[in-house]
């Protein structure tokens, strides 16, 4: 079965300082791989995909993601985290005709 | 982006009644919309996936009976939940497909539906 693990229940980094969202996946064939992120009582903003390509992919808000075969991951990073990037992080995989989301990660960002 | 709507994004009932969530893909055409249920802190768990003009596929454990979806158009489905009990009380999502010749795979979400039974 195509399953996405996200190994932190939160991450709690200071402003300014770089973050990192964990992700790894368990996909037969190549894995379209995505991230999204909800804010409290909202729906899931898309950030970024993967389907095929560079291995470094740029999203929105300044977000970007490495997919690493070797290591079956596609953590999420930020260079510099700013208090708006306090949220709800996704990573999901897309398998048989529909999304499979991770746990969630829960982003702390303290100024 | 493409943008999906939600209404009523809060709604209260009694226990006993039904409710109606509408979903609508506003700038776009969804042949596929998806519903999800959200609890506090936790990852969406996928309810059903509908297709335009045809029934709903409803996920292991759904009760297709109390929760009632119809996808009577490319840009609007609605889940109804019958006969509502506490329990039913939740964060509903719905996300709609876009109907591309590319191949994108990319699902678009609206902002939620808050329903509390009481």
């Amino acid at each position: 079965a195509q399953s996405v693990a996200q190994p932190e229940d939160q991450v709690n980094v200071a402003e300014g300082n770089p973050l990192t969202v964990k992700c790894t996946y368990s996909v037969s064939g190549n894995p379209y791989l995505f991230w999204y992120v909800q804010y409290p009582n909202r729906g899931l903003q898309f950030l970024l995909k993967y389907i095929t390509g560079d291995n470094l992919v740029k999203g929105s808000y300044g977000f970007e993601a490495e997919f690493n075969k070797s290591q079956t991951s596609f953590h999420l990073k930020k260079p510099s985290a700013l208090v708006s990037d306090s949220a709800l992080y996704f990573c999901a995989v897309y398998s048989w005709g529909k999304l499979q989301f991770g746990a969630g990660t829960q982003v702390v960002v303290t100024p | 982006g493409a943008v999906v709507s939600q209404h009523p994004s809060r709604v209260i009932c009694k226990s006993g009644t039904s409710v109606k969530i509408e979903c609508r893909s506003l700038d776009f055409q969804a042949t596929t919309m998806f519903w999800y249920r959200q609890f506090p802190k936790q990852s969406l768990m996928l309810m059903a996936t509908s297709n335009e003009g045809s029934k709903a596929t409803y996920e292991q454990g759904v009760e297709k009976d109390k929760f009632l979806i119809n996808h009577a158009s490319l840009t609007l489905s609605t889940l109804t939940v019958t006969s509502a009990h506490p329990e039913d009380s939740s964060f509903y999502i719905c996300s709609a497909r876009e109907t591309t010749g590319t191949g994108t795979y990319e699902q678009y979400f609206g902002p939620g539906t808050r329903l509390t039974v009481t």
